[in-house]
């Protein structure tokens, strides 16, 4: 185990509906990205969160937001869900590298179902 | 921009039969780093390997081996003496400064079947 969980592990929804899905990350890891997986393709990088901020995102929409606390755990906020955010949404955490990367560990994931 | 294509989307072997995930990617940096990793049915992805671009020394750990060649961007991954326990998707994976940190792009991935 790595050390990186998220609540909760499966979640129902209805489109329009907003949801909140969480991750606490490994001890000492300062950093926390979000990535959305759609079944049968790899993930696909949400946005990072370093020391309370944003500082990196990818293509998703502005109704995909978040936030990091203190103790570098996180929360992934979707509002007016769509079909397609129907998807398995892992949490990684590491150290913030500016030199070279430090590798990721991802939680197990919340499978969220949008109906 | 960055790129990494798995060609192959689905592979079956016999148990103890030795099989070769490939993965090619795409970038116009010198510095890179590549990943590989497994998600096995429960979901979590775990981390088999970290490169940088800077290394192309290829890599054995038990089982599994890694081929670098950045002459043809590839970075490909040998399970030797398969078992059914490799029975997973695996996922390679490019990382590259930008903006703010680094930025990871995953492959489609692999699903491997290991039959006994």
């Amino acid at each position: 185990e790595t050390g990186v969980t998220q609540s909760p592990t499966h979640l129902i929804k209805t489109r329009g509906q907003q949801v909140t899905l969480r991750c606490s990350s490994q001890s000492g890891h300062n950093t926390v990205s979000w990535y959305q997986q759609a079944l049968g393709q790899g993930p696909q990088f949400i946005f990072q969160y370093y020391r309370e901020e944003e500082n990196g995102r990818g293509n998703f929409p502005p109704r995909f937001s978040g936030l990091q606390f203190p103790n570098y755990s996180s929360e992934l906020n979707v509002n007016a869900l769509e079909l397609d955010d129907s998807a398995l949404y892992l949490c990684a955490s590491r150290t913030r590298g500016t030199i070279e990367p430090d590798t990721q560990y991802f939680g197990p994931g919340t499978r969220l179902t949008v109906l | 921009a960055q790129k990494v294509t798995q060609a192959q989307t689905e592979i079956s072997v016999v148990e103890k039969e030795d099989v070769t995930l490939d993965c090619v990617y795409e970038t116009r940096d010198t510095t890179y780093y590549l990943f590989w990793y497994k998600q096995p049915p429960s979901g979590e992805l775990v981390f088999l390997i970290r490169r940088n671009s800077f290394d192309e020394q290829n890599e054995i750990s038990g089982r599994y081996s890694w081929n670098f060649q950045k002459s043809t961007s590839s970075f490909n991954f040998t399970i030797t003496a398969s078992q059914v326990v490799d029975s997973a998707v695996y996922f390679c994976a490019l990382s590259e400064w930008q903006t703010g940190g680094f930025k990871t792009i995953f492959g489609a991935g692999t699903r491997l079947f290991v039959k006994a």
